[in-house]
């Protein structure tokens, strides 16, 4: 059974670092793997979209790695803004749907 | 390009009852999925349906039902409701599959049972 975490749970920095979100997932074979953004009491918004034979993708500040063999993912912010606050799930895609880590919630202080 | 529409935002219910949420994925898409999101649980996946068919199913009970219809929008629909159906329901629509192509959510019907 496929199993997603993520850590930290709850991360506050303050602005301008750059800063590496974690996800591990306990079954090498997946399809791709997402990462979202959730605002409060938002739906999710798509950040990034690996796919399982790519190892990274990058959007504008936004860099996420994958290392299938290893079970692992990391979301890269930097130069991060108060306006990166929120959570950040990742999800992989397995057996027709997608499996969500519990989230980290970022803060960053002006 | 508009994206996932989904009616509708809040709803207050009391148990006992049934809900029938909504949703439009994006145009051209084919698969729409459907995740309840509780503190507790996270975002746990429902059903996926696909050319009106249900391709893939949670674990929850038979009291959670869906279908989508031939212009590929969704309805699920929950009966007798209990106070722990209280979640953030949300549906996400992809191309083909939820599990090889990017998926894109709606902002969520936030359900309160009492």
């Amino acid at each position: 059974k496929q199993e997603v975490t993520q850590i930290p749970a709850a991360l506050s920095v303050p602005e301008g670092e750059n800063l590496v979100l974690n996800c591990s997932f306990t079954d090498s074979a997946i399809y791709n793997l997402q990462w979202f953004r959730q605002d409060p009491g938002k739906g999710l918004t798509s950040l990034l979209l690996i796919q399982s034979s790519q190892r990274e993708q990058t959007s504008g500040r936004l860099n996420a790695s994958l290392d299938k063999s290893s079970g692992r993912s990391t979301l890269y912010i930097a130069a991060s803004q108060p306006g990166d606050s929120a959570t950040y799930l990742c999800a992989v895609g397995n057996t027709g749907k997608l499996i969500f880590g519990q989230g980290t919630t970022l803060q960053v202080k002006p | 390009k508009a994206g996932v529409t989904q009616t509708p935002r809040y709803l207050i219910k009391t148990r006992g009852q049934q809900v029938t949420l909504s949703c439009s994925p994006i145009s051209g898409h084919r698969s729409v999925s459907w995740y309840q999101q509780t503190p507790g649980q996270g975002l746990q996946f429902l059903f996926e349906y696909f050319s009106e068919t249900q391709r893939n199913k949670g674990n929850f009970p038979g009291r959670f039902s869906g279908r989508q219809f031939s212009n590929s929008r969704s309805e699920m629909n929950v009966s007798t409701l209990e106070l722990g159906d209280s979640a953030l329901y949300l549906c996400a629509s992809s191309l083909v599959q939820p599990m090889n192509t990017e998926a894109f959510f709606g902002q969520g019907t936030r359900l309160t049972v009492v």
